[in-house]
């Protein structure tokens, strides 16, 4: 049973280059949460997604970032025109559908993405 | 203030020994509390899971939850190396469906062999 797969799990961008994160969730989850992580910081919600919906982006920034999360294929986070203050750890996150007790959140390995 | 405050140490101790982590919290509509355990450049990797007040116990590992003070921690009996790791309090309030966590800072802990 494969976990949440992130990938590509390196990424480098030069300032103004689109980067472009992928996500598979695990089998049977249907909700799929975006994080990220500073250097030397806590984890920060940035959007939750079900298929084809954006439940809650409260935790986007304004402008560049984007998230999808298509019928088919992997959850997709987009950066637009990268800057240096971009470059994180960014976690992608699973759930199974939201009953009582079944809220905990099962994260990939993270894409570390370095803007130059 | 943050929501979630957590000390992020480092801690360290010797193999063995009895290790307390804690997180406070300001916000009392939280309903649901975990611990992850991250090792470097490594996803969160979920440990523990409460919802009520009280402790859980699995293994090793002991959650406690007070809710009335705003207070969770994470007990490790007898510490092994393999338990060095960032430690990641983290709860969620649902809200419209979403369960969006927060987190902690995250506690750095090094067990000595």
């Amino acid at each position: 049973n494969a976990g949440v797969m992130q990938n590509p799990r390196h990424l480098v961008r030069r300032r103004g280059q689109e980067a472009r994160l992928r996500c598979s969730p695990m089998k049977g989850h249907s909700h799929v949460y975006w994080y990220r992580q500073l250097p030397e910081e806590g984890l920060k919600f940035m959007v939750y997604l079900q298929k084809e919906n954006i439940i809650d982006e409260s935790g986007m920034p304004k402008e560049r970032f984007s998230a999808e999360f298509p019928k088919e294929g992997p959850s997709i986070l987009r950066i637009q025109q990268v800057v240096r203050g971009d470059s994180a750890a960014y976690f992608c996150a699973s759930s199974p559908p939201q009953r009582e007790g079944e809220e905990t959140q099962y994260f990939g390995p993270g894409t570390r993405l370095l803007v130059l | 203030q943050k929501e979630v405050e957590q000390d992020p140490g480092p801690l360290s101790v010797p193999e063995g020994a009895i290790v307390s982590l804690n997180c406070t919290y300001s916000n009392s509509a939280f309903q649901y509390f975990m611990w992850y355990r991250q090792y470097s450049r490594k996803g969160p990797e979920l440990l523990m899971y409460t919802y009520s007040s009280g402790n859980k116990e699995d293994g090793r590992f002991t959650a406690q939850v007070d809710k009335s003070s705003k207070y969770i921690s994470l007990f490790i009996r007898d510490s092994q190396p393999s338990d060095s790791a960032t430690y990641l309090c983290a709860m969620s309030a649902r809200l419209r469906g979403a369960q969006k966590l927060v987190f902690g800072q995250g506690t750095r802990l090094t067990i000595n062999p």
